[in-house]
């Protein structure tokens, strides 16, 4: 079966570093997305990646592995608008999203 | 302002009630969604339109109902709800590539008493 994997919960304090993994399991690959979604708000477009490798927006980065079905999203210098749940997302071969549950992620003053 | 726009934004009905959700692009995009979003759960897509013509239905039980008149508007139909298909409903567009990015409403957070 198909499957994403990422943690349900972390916690980081304000201006700290903090990574959000994400491992997947899908027939075929087509690149991975990543999405913030604030409580009660619709789901933001965060990235994409489909070649290995760090790709740098700002204060976030996403990082894509092939080899090792992995990725994470690295969130720096973070503020309390960070607080929000982070969704990881894989495509398949068919071009299906497959959808991890989402990382609810708590800063601390 | 996310370019999706969802009404209601929250709805509560009875088992045996009928009701619409109503989703609206001004992207100019080609595809349209629907979503099920639960707590703690893996969003679950429900419907896909491409130009108005339904290219997906991921085992949807009747009771849910879609509408596309045009490639800028998508309605959901409820009729004869249960109570665990209380969950947040998004609606998204995107151009339809594949690797297009989705882009969402913000949800009707549907109560089903």
């Amino acid at each position: 079966g198909q499957n994403i994997d990422q943690p349900t919960e972390m916690t980081a304090t304000e201006g700290a570093i903090v990574q959000i993994n994400c491992t997947y399991q899908t027939s075929g690959f087509n690149g991975l997305f990543w999405y913030q979604q604030h409580a009660g708000e619709a789901p933001t477009f965060l990235s994409y990646n489909v070649l290995d490798g760090l790709e740098e927006k700002g204060r976030f980065s996403s990082f894509l592995s092939r080899s090792k079905g992995y990725s994470y999203l690295l969130l720096k210098e973070l503020q309390m608008k960070d607080s929000a749940s982070y969704l990881c997302a894989a495509v398949d071969s068919n071009y299906q999203l497959i959808w991890g549950a989402g990382t609810k992620l708590i800063i601390k003053p | 302002e996310t370019g999706v726009t969802q009404t209601p934004r929250h709805l509560v009905m009875g088992m045996t009630n009928k009701k619409s959700l109503k989703c609206e692009q001004h992207l100019g995009h080609n595809a349209m969604y629907w979503y099920k979003q639960s707590a703690k759960k893996p969003l679950e897509l429900m419907f896909v339109y491409n130009f108005k013509e339904q290219t997906e239905n991921n085992s949807v039980p009747s009771r849910f109902s879609p509408e596309c008149p045009n490639s800028s508007h998508l309605f959901l139909h409820l009729h004869t709800l249960q109570p665990e298909d209380s969950a947040l409903y998004l609606c998204a567009s995107s151009q339809g590539a594949e690797n297009s990015p989705l882009h969402f409403g913000n949800g009707t957070r549907l109560t089903v008493t």
